[in-house]
């Protein structure tokens, strides 16, 4: 079974700025995936950002990063420059390589100021 | 190309009233998925389907739900009756399927459902 778990309920930053939502995970898999999603009022759940476990170099897609730490089992997210539209509920989820349903967090709503 | 397409967008229904929705997933998406999202949490599956095949139903209360994938295509799921805690939006997603990379999966906008 895999769990995740998303200790911030909600952040904020101001416009232009960085900032990294936390993420941490547990499973027993040893080939897995992580993923962030964004999902923004419309409620469509829109991927940001993927990234394999076995893997060492840390995934990036833009303005977009994260840090993944697998001996820590933890996956952060750091959004630079950050824009209006980045405004949203972000959801951490994993994936294993034997199964396919997605196994989310409870979500970090990020507030962006400007 | 067209995302995944989801009916009715929002649904108000009395309690113990019948309710159905409705997906189109990604035309060539052989795995379809039904998540249910409390509010305030992140989406737990429901149902997975691979093509016709109900591959992992062990987290749908069979009491009052039930699914179907006629030809492998369109979804439907269905709550008979609903209660009040049924009250949350239903997501819809396809991946390409078993033995892709990633096997990533693309969501629909969801259905809000309000029980009374």
């Amino acid at each position: 079974a895999q769990t995740v778990t998303q200790s911030q309920p909600e952040m904020s930053v101001q416009e232009a700025e960085t900032v990294t939502l936390s993420c941490t995970y547990d499973t027993s898999e040893s080939d897995y995936y992580l993923f962030w999603y964004k999902q923004p009022p419309s409620r469509q759940m829109i991927l940001v950002i993927r990234q394999e476990a076995y893997k060492q170099q840390n995934a990036t897609e833009n303005r977009f990063s994260v840090n993944f730490q697998k001996a820590a089992k933890s996956f952060s997210l750091k959004i630079s420059d950050s824009q209006l539209g980045d405004a949203a509920m972000y959801f951490c989820a994993s994936n294993s390589n034997s199964g396919y349903a997605l196994n989310f967090g409870k979500g970090t709503s990020l507030l962006v100021t400007p | 190309e067209a995302g995944v397409v989801q009916s009715p967008r929002y649904k108000i229904i009395e309690k113990k009233q019948p309710v159905a929705f409705w997906c189109n997933p990604i035309s060539g998406h052989n795995t379809l998925y039904w998540y249910l999202q409390n509010l305030g949490q992140g989406p737990e599956l429901l149902i997975r389907y691979e093509n016709e095949e109900a591959v992992d139903d062990s987290q749908l209360p069979k009491d009052r739900f039930s699914a179907e994938r006629l030809k492998g295509v369109d979804s439907t799921l269905k709550i008979q009756p609903a209660e009040l805690g049924d009250s949350a939006v239903y997501l819809c997603a396809s991946s390409l399927g078993q033995g892709t990379p990633y096997n990533e999966q693309f969501f629909g906008p969801g259905t809000r459902l309000t029980v009374l």
